[in-house]
C-alpha cells in the first residue's frame, strides 16, 4: 500500500540544523510531488515546501527562504528536508504528504522537531 | 491567497448538523481540500476538489461553494467525528491552510 515514512524524532540546540527523511513506498516515485507542513504545539498546520521528484525543482515559502532546503534520492524513492538555523519557535511536529493532483491524499506519520539548549 | 475559517470553535451534540465555513481572500478556482486532523496525528483527506468526497469517507461529510467561499458540513455528527478541521488551498503557492476549527462533541 502507500506509504510515506518518516524519521525519529530529533533534538536539537538552537543554530544548529536537523534534517527529516520521508521515504515513500507502494507508488511511482517520480510520478507525485512531495511537500512538507509543519504544526508547532497547540497550532495549526503550515505549508513549507514542495519538491518534484521527477526533476528535482522545489518551492519554498517565502518564510523559509535560505533556511530550507528539499532533496530526493530516487534510488531509495526518499525525500529529505533540511531545516538550518534552528530557534526554539521551530520547535514542531513536521510532516511529508504527498500531492494528488489538487490535494494531500498521503501523510507521512509525523517527526517531532524539539529545538532547546 | 488567506484562507479564514469560522467558527474557530464548535461544540455539537450527537446527530447535529453542523456547518464550517472557509473564505478566501482571492479565488482559487477548484483548488480547496479539508482534512480531519485529531491530536499527535497526521491530517486525513475528507473532501477534494470542493465538493469529491475522499475513498472510505463516510457520506455524512460533504462539501460545497465556490469562487471564495466554501463550507465543510456533517449531516449527522457521530462522537469519533471529535477532531480539528483545517481547509487548505491548492490554487497557488503557498499552500496555506485555514487556522482550524475544532468541533467538540457534548
Amino acid at each position: 500500500q502507500v506509504q510515506l515514512v518518516q524519521s525519529g524524532a530529533e533534538v536539537k540546540k538552537p543554530g544548529a540544523s536537523v534534517k527529516v527523511s520521508c521515504k515513500t513506498s507502494g507508488y511511482t516515485f517520480t510520478s507525485y510531488y512531495i511537500h512538507w507542513v509543519r504544526q508547532a504545539p497547540g497550532q495549526g498546520l503550515e505549508w513549507m515546501a514542495m519538491i518534484k521528484p521527477s526533476g528535482a525543482s522545489t518551492t519554498y515559502a517565502q518564510k523559509f527562504q535560505g533556511r530550507v532546503t528539499l532533496t530526493r534520492d530516487t534510488s531509495t524513492a526518499t525525500v529529505h528536508m533540511e531545516l538550518s538555523g534552528l530557534r526554539s519557535d521551530d520547535t514542531a511536529l513536521y510532516f511529508c504528504a504527498r500531492e494528488h493532483g489538487g490535494d494531500f491524499d498521503i501523510w507521512g506519520q509525523g517527526t517531532m522537531v524539539t529545538v532547546s539548549s | 491567497i488567506q484562507l479564514t475559517q469560522s467558527p474557530s470553535f464548535l461544540s455539537a451534540s450527537v446527530g447535529d448538523r453542523v456547518t464550517i465555513t472557509c473564505r478566501a481572500s482571492q479565488g482559487i478556482n477548484s483548488f480547496l481540500a479539508w482534512y480531519q486532523q485529531k491530536p499527535g496525528k497526521a491530517p486525513r483527506l475528507l473532501i477534494k476538489g470542493i465538493s469529491t468526497l475522499q475513498s472510505g469517507v463516510p457520506s455524512t461529510f460533504s462539501g460545497s461553494g465556490s469562487g471564495t467561499e466554501f463550507t465543510l458540513t456533517i449531516s449527522s455528527l457521530q462522537p469519533e467525528d471529535s477532531a480539528t478541521y483545517y481547509c487548505q488551498q491548492l490554487n497557488t503557492y503557498p499552500y496555506n491552510f485555514g487556522q482550524g476549527t475544532k468541533l467538540e462533541i457534548k
